[in-house]
């Protein structure tokens, strides 16, 4: 069973387009988490949810868009897709006391 | 300002032989210590959570460790194997949802 999964896992799409990216967890987890992970390999988080409300939200250009239908999904919808937003999407999940997060495969986003 | 710097950042050796990665943190104030593998084209998975009150903790050849004092972590890999070859990310918690993450270490294990 797949404990945090993401879709596509590429994406190649052409710089002014829309895209969004779905996200879920079957880990009944509470917290849900979106970071972008850039050329260098740095891991920067960009949202936070917690029970479908936004509890993190890092300086990331209003073109991106979290939305979370329930506590299992959380999905990253992009506007006027930029060169600039090439990198790999990863999706998160944390619950009980550790607070560990589990992460989802990736979503490799190219912007041409 | 929160930072957790990993060294070396990269890192060659030989299938077999042991090696040490290094954290050093200024979070603040701290909740516990994270250390992430990541293949490559993979999330990362965690292999070691410490709190403040535990200095070393073991995940089968990987043993971290943990200062609090000096605010250094370590990962220790022993008997290295081809599969080892990731990157290792030091995370630190200041709380509830503060959460750093270091730059990483590249590890690759060669024949």
């Amino acid at each position: 069973d797949t404990a945090v999964s993401q879709t596509p896992k590429y994406l190649v799409t052409q710089m002014g387009n829309d895209k969004s990216i779905k996200c879920e967890q079957n880990l009944g987890h509470d917290t849900m988490y979106w970071y972008k992970q850039d050329s260098k390999k740095f891991l920067k988080i960009m949202f936070s949810y917690n029970n479908k409300e936004l509890i993190i939200n890092e300086t990331v250009p209003n073109r991106f868009s979290p939305k979370s239908p329930d506590k299992a999904h959380l999905n990253l919808h992009i506007n006027s897709l930029e060169l600039g937003d090439s990198a790999v999407y990863f999706c998160a999940s944390s619950g009980g006391r550790s607070g560990e997060q589990y992460f989802g495969p990736g979503t490799r986003l190219t912007v041409t | 300002k929160n930072q957790v710097e990993q060294s070396p950042q990269s890192l060659i050796i030989l299938e077999g032989k042991n090696c040490t990665l290094q954290c050093n943190y200024t979070v603040s104030p701290f909740s516990n210590l994270r250390w992430y593998k990541q293949d490559t084209g993979r999330g990362p998975v965690s292999l070691t959570i410490m709190t403040f009150s535990e200095n070393t903790k073991s995940n089968g050849r990987y043993t971290a460790t943990l200062d609090a004092d000096t605010k250094q972590s370590s990962l220790h890999i022993t008997a290295s194997q081809l599969s080892d070859s990731a990157s290792y990310i030091c995370v630190v918690s200041a709380g509830y949802q503060k959460v750093t993450f270091g730059t990483g270490t590249k590890l690759q294990v060669i024949p």
